[in-house]
């Protein structure tokens, strides 16, 4: 299916462990975001990476992995989950500014919660 | 630095009437400007966008928001609301050249008063 998915749609893990969430886009965009999503906060950028192998720190990075190494994937990693990064978190892609507006298109989101 | 202030976490409006959601936003360059909408356990998905031109834009579902650079706002609005039109709604900025990020606001929750 064209798009972006996000795989899985839920997830209940216990702190301590490794949580890995995955993002696949079929439009070739250059960039991938991850984002979480809180009451009260809004959207707040975890990562982002502007091409394969290329990736960089967003506004909340502390506990989290991310890595690129095919343009259609951005998998995002807990290394050790922590009750704190219970959330919503959703996936995102664009062209950039320079082949549009910076627009930015969303997966449907995986809810993760961490007991 | 950008930043982007929804005045208002929820908002309510009987159906059938105008709907007005404020967003004013601070950036250093010409800005592009968006309003995305978040259905109940759905990603976000974009309503309207401003990149260049024309101030007033219109979006899908009726929804439409005029780019005011002396106000610094981009208001959204809908003259006559739907019980389908209730959401959260997001305000967004990204500053124009290149990649910038884009700053979402905190939401506005819209709720529909049959």
């Amino acid at each position: 299916d064209a798009g972006i998915t996000q795989s899985p749609r839920y997830k209940i893990t216990e702190t301590g462990r490794q949580v890995t969430l995955m993002c696949h886009q079929t439009w070739s965009h250059s960039y991938m975001f991850w984002y979480r999503q809180d009451l009260g906060h809004g959207l707040r950028l975890i990562y982002y990476s502007a091409a394969a192998d290329i990736t960089d720190k967003g506004e909340v990075p502390d506990g989290y992995v991310v890595s690129r190494s095919k343009t259609e994937n951005f998998p995002l990693t807990l290394e050790s989950a922590t009750r704190s990064q219970t959330s919503v978190y959703f996936c995102a892609s664009s062209e950039g500014a320079t082949h549009g507006s910076n627009e930015q298109f969303f997966g449907p989101g995986t809810r993760l919660t961490v007991l | 630095a950008q930043s982007v202030t929804q005045l208002g976490s929820h908002v309510s409006v009987s159906e059938g009437a105008l709907v007005l959601l404020r967003c004013n936003y601070s950036s250093s360059v010409p800005p592009y400007l968006f309003w995305y909408v978040q259905y109940p356990n759905q990603g976000l998905q974009l309503l309207l966008k401003y990149t260049t031109g024309a101030t007033l834009v219109k979006g899908i579902n009726g929804f439409e928001a005029e780019f005011k650079k002396s106000e610094t706002s981009f208001h959204l609005t809908k003259p006559s609301a739907h019980m389908s039109d209730a959401a959260e709604y997001f305000c967004a900025v990204s500053s124009s050249g290149g990649y910038q990020k884009v700053t979402f606001g905190t939401g506005t929750k819209l709720q529909v008063i049959p």
